[in-house]
């Protein structure tokens, strides 16, 4: 079974800061992963995924993420925090059937 | 148009009670989802459906119960609730079951058990 470490429930940064959010997945076959944005009493978000096409996976709101085989890692990154980012992110790793294993996720709080 | 939506959007009930909670997509989509999160936000899948038929089926309880009368729809019945029940109940679907296929989620219905 695949599974997802996020490191870190929760991450703080000042506006303007960069954002790195941590996930390390364990899987025995080519991971497919993804990071979710969950704003508070919303729904999940997509914010990108990986699906083997290229490391440096590129999403919505400015945030990218890189796929690291050797370090089994898939970091979420942005350059510059804003305040809207606030949110819960959870990364997850699809298995057979497509269903999405979650990581614990992470709480980021945008400091002015 | 909402892609995924489901009803009741806030659920509150006694203990021992039985509720359902409704989910339709319409993005034509093959594949839908149950997924609970729970009272620390942690998320787990419960039950899958593709062309409406059950291919996930995690740990629950038999006292939960999915049924989907269409691939569009996907209803999740609950018998004799009891408190650890309470949780946030995400609908979800994709194309297909394929791995790696993008999953819509809808806005989640919040469950208290009294």
């Amino acid at each position: 079974a695949q599974s997802v470490t996020q490191l870190g429930s929760h991450v703080s940064v000042s506006e303007g800061a960069l954002v790195l959010l941590r996930c390390n997945y364990s899987s025995s076959v080519p991971p497919y992963l993804f990071w979710y944005v969950q704003y508070p009493n919303q729904g999940l978000q997509l914010l990108l995924k990986y699906t083997s096409a290229a490391t440096l996976v590129k999403g919505i709101n400015g945030f990218e993420a890189e796929f690291k085989k050797s370090e089994t890692s898939f970091h979420l990154t942005k350059p510059s925090a804003h305040m809207s980012d606030a949110a819960e992110y959870f990364c997850a790793v699809s298995e057979y059937g497509n269903k999405l294993v979650f990581g614990a996720g992470t709480i980021l709080r945008v400091k002015s | 148009d909402t892609a995924v939506s489901q009803t009741p959007k806030y659920l509150v009930t006694q203990m021992g009670n039985d509720k359902s909670i409704k989910c339709e997509q319409n993005l034509g989509h093959d594949t839908m989802y149950w997924y609970k999160q729970d009272s620390k936000k942690f998320l787990k899948i419960m039950f899958s459906y593709n062309n409406k038929e059950l291919i996930i089926n995690e740990t629950v309880p038999n006292r939960f119960s999915p049924k989907s009368p269409d691939k569009a729809h996907l209803n999740l019945h609950i018998n004799s609730l009891e408190l650890g029940d309470s949780a946030v109940y995400f609908c979800a679907s994709s194309q297909d079951a394929a791995r790696g296929v993008r999953q819509f989620f809808g806005p989640g219905t919040r469950l208290t058990v009294l």
